[in-house]
């Protein structure tokens, strides 16, 4: 039952550069997402979230895009540096109603100098 | 910023004993979570906990598995007798409200032998 989905297992990109990193989910109800950086020996950090009311939301360098009718969700880092390697997870539930998170399978980051 | 935290960080374990794992939430959170990591796959969803009751669990959560907050301040989950399938990470995740992120421990992983 894989109801959230990315689809990359690694990405690698150089610093400076633009990190998009790609989620897809196939049940429309859910209507709050949010992306996690994942640390080794650490457990996930919030990093930023997103009503399905919204198709963007921006944070610093860190921006969630939102296409509902895709049920796709991209999180970008501009400009990326090496300390954001990580892996990367996005995840979903129902807002507000106390529910479990639905996760991917993690895109691991790595930033090159 | 206040913080989960989790004890221990590793447990090692002999197949069939029972094991305690320990959350401290954040002081003002209501809803707290568990999940797992199976090495490799993705966070997977295991029980969620509100008013000193289960709201939701997954299949995962058998009669092997319990949850309770002893004490007012501690989270714990018991694997009353353990399987070599259950060697995992495990994270705590607690939240305010029941909506928004949900604020993770660093984890305890453990090994059954």
């Amino acid at each position: 039952d894989q109801q959230v989905k990315q689809n990359s297992p690694s990405l690698s990109v150089q610093e400076g550069r633009i990190s998009i990193l790609n989620c897809d989910y196939t049940n429309s109800m859910f209507d709050y997402f949010l992306w996690y950086k994942k640390y080794p020996a650490e457990g996930p950090t919030f990093l930023i979230s997103i009503s399905s009311i919204k198709d963007k939301n921006e944070d610093g360098r860190f921006t969630v895009f939102l296409n509902k009718s895709a049920k796709h969700l991209s999180l970008h880092i501009v400009p990326s540096q090496p300390g954001d390697s990580a892996v990367y997870f996005c995840a979903a539930n129902f807002y507000n109603q106390g529910g479990k998170l639905i996760f991917g399978q993690g895109t691991e980051l790595s930033v090159k100098p | 910023e206040p913080e989960v935290t989790q004890t221990p960080s590793h447990q090692v374990t002999q197949m069939g004993q029972e094991v305690i794992l320990r959350c401290v939430p954040i002081s003002n959170h209501l809803y707290f979570y568990w999940y797992r990591q199976i090495l490799g796959q993705k966070v997977e969803f295991l029980v969620s906990f509100y008013n000193n009751e289960i709201s939701e669990k997954s299949e995962i959560f058998d009669d092997q598995f319990s949850v309770e907050r002893p004490d007012g301040s501690n989270f714990t989950l018991k694997i009353r007798s353990t399987k070599l399938e259950d060697s995992a990470m495990y994270f705590c995740a607690t939240t305010r409200t029941g909506g928004g992120p949900q604020h993770f421990g660093d984890g305890t992983r453990l090994s059954i032998l």
